[in-house]
């Protein structure tokens, strides 16, 4: 089973400045991770696939990048909205793991 | 537009059962995997069973296996998940996922809003 390690636990940052949240793999693969957002009280949303690729209507501050064991959320400038928890996914093998989640909050 | 909606859920003693149910509508249900993921009170995301658009092919973590079935009815436009034996640890909202493929190996680009089963005495 592939462990997913997220970092930091929590990020406390202020209106527009710029997140970056980290996802670490116990084991390589190439692209198959995707991100979500989840805010209080609702189900997960899906931000980013393949490592690198936006869902449909995610707005442009919300990148991906990375490969192998190491992979990063970027949001650019944070917006109210954003303030949430993000979970990293892996779906290279069975089981699909998630990671332990990043809360991003209000500096 | 696709709508995922789980129902089902509730409080039950321990060593007890459930059928949960997942209505799907805005997309072609058979042709996509579909899966369960829980999230325990506090805690973080974790897939719980999967099953292929056709419905041949399931998948269970093993916390669950013995303990739940999926299943789908392609006519229905419905996902199931029987949950037997339930212990105070499968606490959790219980939350229903749509796959962009037609098997294992995928992203979840659809969650439904989630349903809550609570094990107590």
């Amino acid at each position: 089973e592939i462990v997913l390690t997220q970092s930091p636990g929590t990020l406390s940052l202020s209106l527009g400045e710029r997140a970056t949240l980290s996802c670490r793999a116990s084991q390589s693969f190439s692209s198959q991770l995707a991100w979500y957002q989840q805010k209080v009280g609702q189900a997960p949303r899906l931000l980013i696939f393949g490592a690198s690729g936006r869902a449909t209507g995610i707005p442009d501050r919300f990148s991906g990048g990375g490969s192998g064991t190491d992979f990063t959320l970027t949001i650019s400038r944070l917006e109210p909205e954003d303030f949430a928890v993000y979970y990293c996914q892996q779906y290279a093998s069975s089981p699909k793991t998630f990671g332990q989640g990043t809360k991003v909050e209000i500096k | 537009e696709v709508h995922l909606v789980e129902s089902g859920g509730g409080l039950v003693q321990p060593g007890g059962s459930l059928r949960l149910s997942c209505a799907a509508s805005g997309f072609t249900f058979s042709n996509y995997a579909m899966s369960w993921v829980r999230q325990g009170p506090g805690k973080g995301l974790a897939w719980v069973s999967g099953i292929s658009g056709s419905g041949s092919n399931t998948y269970y973590a093993d916390s669950v296996k013995g303990r739940f079935t999926i299943s789908r009815d392609n006519s229905k436009n419905t996902l199931y998940l029987q949950v037997n034996s339930l212990r105070a640890d499968d606490t959790a909202v219980y939350y229903c996922a749509k796959d962009r493929g037609d098997d294992s190996g995928y992203y979840y680009d659809h969650w439904g809003q989630g349903t809550l089963v609570t094990v107590s005495s």
